[in-house]
């Protein structure tokens, strides 16, 4: 059973492009959360999604950030015209229906520079 | 919301010896607190977790303790070894979203 699969691993982007990071969660599981972690700190909460509703997005910036969870395919989180400040490694975790964030279950992360 | 904090942020100690990383909690309505294990260019791994109904829990060489009066609980590595190292992160669980602690970086001296 593969487990959470984030991709791209790494990501480089000029200042004031677009980055767009992929989540497929763990098979079975239709819960999706998006967090950040900014070098040597903890993770923080940015979104919390499953299929097609987005349960709470309020750890994420209001603007240029955006996420979804379709009916068929990967998360996405989005964030458009990238700057210097959001050069971090961003990780996906998922969950089954039930169990909200009990376990979480992490991807290996993107890491996103922002030159 | 949540506010998890984790002490210390670096632990440094000799192989064979024990590690202990306390947190405390500020919501006493949070029930589910699980242990991360981060190695380098990694995601986070489920490392041990204990829900309020329980005390303390074990699994081999590393243990967590409950305290729900004081709102704070502890991991414990008896027996560390080289491949411990890494940085340990504790959270607890508030309305269906986890809040992290910022990390303790542990290493284990051959």
């Amino acid at each position: 059973n593969a487990g959470v699969m984030q991709n791209p691993r790494h990501l480089v982007r000029r200042r004031g492009q677009e980055a767009r990071l992929r989540c497929s969660p763990m098979k079975g599981h239709s819960h999706v959360y998006w967090y950040r972690q900014l070098p040597e700190e903890g993770l923080k909460f940015m979104v919390y999604l499953q299929k097609e509703n987005i349960i709470d997005e309020s750890g994420m910036p209001k603007e240029r950030f955006s996420a979804e969870f379709p009916k068929e395919g990967p998360s996405i989180l989005r964030i458009q015209q990238v700057v210097r400040g959001d050069s971090a490694a961003y990780f996906c975790a998922s969950s089954p229906p039930g169990q909200g964030a009990s376990p979480l279950h992490f991807g290996n992360g993107t890491r996103l520079t922002v030159t | 919301g949540e506010n998890v904090e984790q002490h210390p942020s670096t632990l440094s100690v000799q192989e064979g010896d024990s590690a202990v990383i306390k947190c405390t909690y500020s919501d006493s309505a949070s029930n589910y607190f699980p242990w991360y294990k981060q190695e380098l260019g990694k995601g986070p791994q489920l490392i041990i977790d204990i829900r309020s109904n329980v005390g303390e829990k074990k699994d081999q060489r590393i243990a967590v303790t409950l305290n729900k009066t004081a709102k704070h609980f502890s991991l414990h590595i008896t027996e560390t070894q080289p491949e411990d190292s890494a940085v340990y992160f504790c959270a607890a669980l508030f309305d269906y979203k986890l809040s992290f602690g910022a990390g303790t970086t542990v290493t284990v001296r051959a």
